[in-house]
């Protein structure tokens, strides 16, 4: 995960927003990803932005694209306890095969 | 479920034994992708499958690794030879290629070399 960083932790309060960042390297990423992952569990997808546009906005869940400054961020709206796990920021480059290059994770803890 | 299924869930060896897992994917997914996940870490690439022919492998993926796809639809990874280091989450995911850029992850198989 060295071209794709993220911070480790990020602890919020029930009902406030979170907002997890990643920043990248490859300029010729195209898709960028967030995935979250539950304890023990495989990665859900969660959504993804392709690099021409610079917000995506599906329910609680905003992604926000700088690809000036190749940052990502994932805002999710009135988190809930439900909403604790880790979430990875992916990158891929298309051209062909779109495999997915993944940070390691920012591990989001929500307390009431 | 039609979601990607890979078995066993955990496996547990002792070190220098052989492991398979199998991964079957979505149905009518051709692209088919394993992943190794250490603790504390994201996933890592190892290899990349379209159909029956797999096109990327990934430098992590030493000669102890073999990946294998023969039909195009399940897939098996084994290691040979099993060390310590080994020891870790293999996920596998796919993805279709006419909406290849969304690739679907199974639960993982968790491997303990003791």
């Amino acid at each position: 995960g060295e071209d794709v960083e993220q911070s480790l932790f990020l602890s919020v309060r029930e009902g406030d927003s979170s907002v997890i960042n990643c920043t990248y390297t490859d300029s010729s990423s195209t898709y960028l990803y967030w995935y979250k992952q539950e304890p023990g569990a495989g990665l859900q997808l969660l959504t993804y932005i392709f690099s021409n546009m610079d917000m995506k906005q599906d329910q609680r869940l905003t992604v926000l694209l700088n690809k000036k400054d190749k940052h990502l961020s994932l805002r999710i709206a009135d988190t809930q306890t439900g909403d604790s796990a880790i979430y990875f920021c992916a990158e891929s480059i298309g051209g062909g095969s779109y495999i997915p290059t993944f940070g390691r994770g920012t591990s989001l803890i929500v307390h009431p | 479920d039609t979601g990607v299924s890979q078995n066993p869930r955990h496996k547990i060896t002792k070190r220098g034994q052989n492991v398979t897992f199998r991964c079957d994917p979505i149905s009518e997914h051709n692209r088919l992708y394993w992943y190794r996940q250490t603790l504390g870490q994201g996933p890592e690439f190892l290899t990349y499958f379209q159909n029956e022919a797999q096109l990327e492998k990934s430098r992590l993926l030493s000669d102890r690794f073999s990946a294998e796809r023969p039909k195009g639809s399940f897939s098996t990874l084994e290691i040979q030879r099993t060390e310590q280091g080994d020891s870790a989450m293999y996920l596998c995911a796919s993805s279709s290629d006419w909406k290849n850029t969304e690739a679907f992850f199974g639960q993982g198989t968790r491997l303990t070399v003791v």
